[in-house]
């Protein structure tokens, strides 16, 4: 199975500053990951789809890139709305897996 | 606009079964690939299972092989979930997806398994 490694698992930032999680995968998956902000109660919802293509209706300052095992996923100008947690997903080989997920707080 | 509702979740023994159903609409959905995810309380998402759009390959997470059946009906637009042999373990929220450019998930239904 592919592992993805994502870091780190929580993180506090103020206001205005620019945040970046990462994902390690195992191996090679191409183009095959995606991004999700979660609130609670709610379903995941895709923010970057295909490591840098962003879903219609996010806002720009989300923003993902990287290649073969490493990705990153960035906001550039934290807002208080963007309190949640955030989980990439790689679906290049069966077992689709998850990482771990980023707690984001507001300092 | 692409809508997926999931439906059948409840409280159940250890033991016990279930049957999920999934009705999507907005979207080909007899083209697309559909999966089953799930999330247990305070865990993130683990895939469930895969079904291809004509049903030939179906694929299932070794936490669930044997004891889950995923299956689908074009005609009505829907995929469903047979779990059997329910464990504490499979308490969790689950989710149908449909696999794409973007994926697109549902709200989920929430399954808990108690005694």
């Amino acid at each position: 199975d592919i592992q993805v490694t994502q870091s780190p698992s929580s993180l506090s930032a103020s206001v205005g500053d620019r945040v970046t999680i990462t994902c390690q995968a195992s191996q090679d998956i191409s183009n095959f990951l995606n991004w999700y902000q979660q609130k609670p109660g709610k379903a995941p919802k895709v923010l970057i789809y295909d490591v840098s293509n962003l879903e219609t209706g996010v806002p720009s300052r989300f923003s993902g890139s990287g290649s073969g095992t490493d990705f990153t996923f960035t906001i550039d100008s934290l807002q208080p709305e963007d309190v949640a947690t955030y989980y990439c997903q790689q679906y290049d080989e069966l077992p689709y897996t998850f990482g771990q997920g980023t707690k984001l707080g507001i300092k | 606009e692409v809508q997926l509702v999931e439906s059948g979740g409840g409280l159940v023994t250890p033991g016990g079964s279930l049957r999920l159903s999934c009705v999507a609409s907005g979207f080909p959905f007899s083209k697309d690939i559909m999966h089953w995810v799930r999330q247990a309380p305070g865990k993130g998402p683990e895939w469930v299972s895969y079904i291809s759009s004509s049903s030939s390959y179906i694929y299932y997470a070794d936490s669930v092989k044997g004891r889950f059946t995923i299956s689908r009906d074009n005609a009505k637009n829907s995929v469903y979930l047979q779990m059997n042999s329910l464990r504490v373990d499979d308490t969790a929220v689950y989710f149908c997806a449909r696999e794409g450019s973007p994926w697109f998930w549902g709200q989920g239904t929430l399954v808990t398994v108690s005694s």
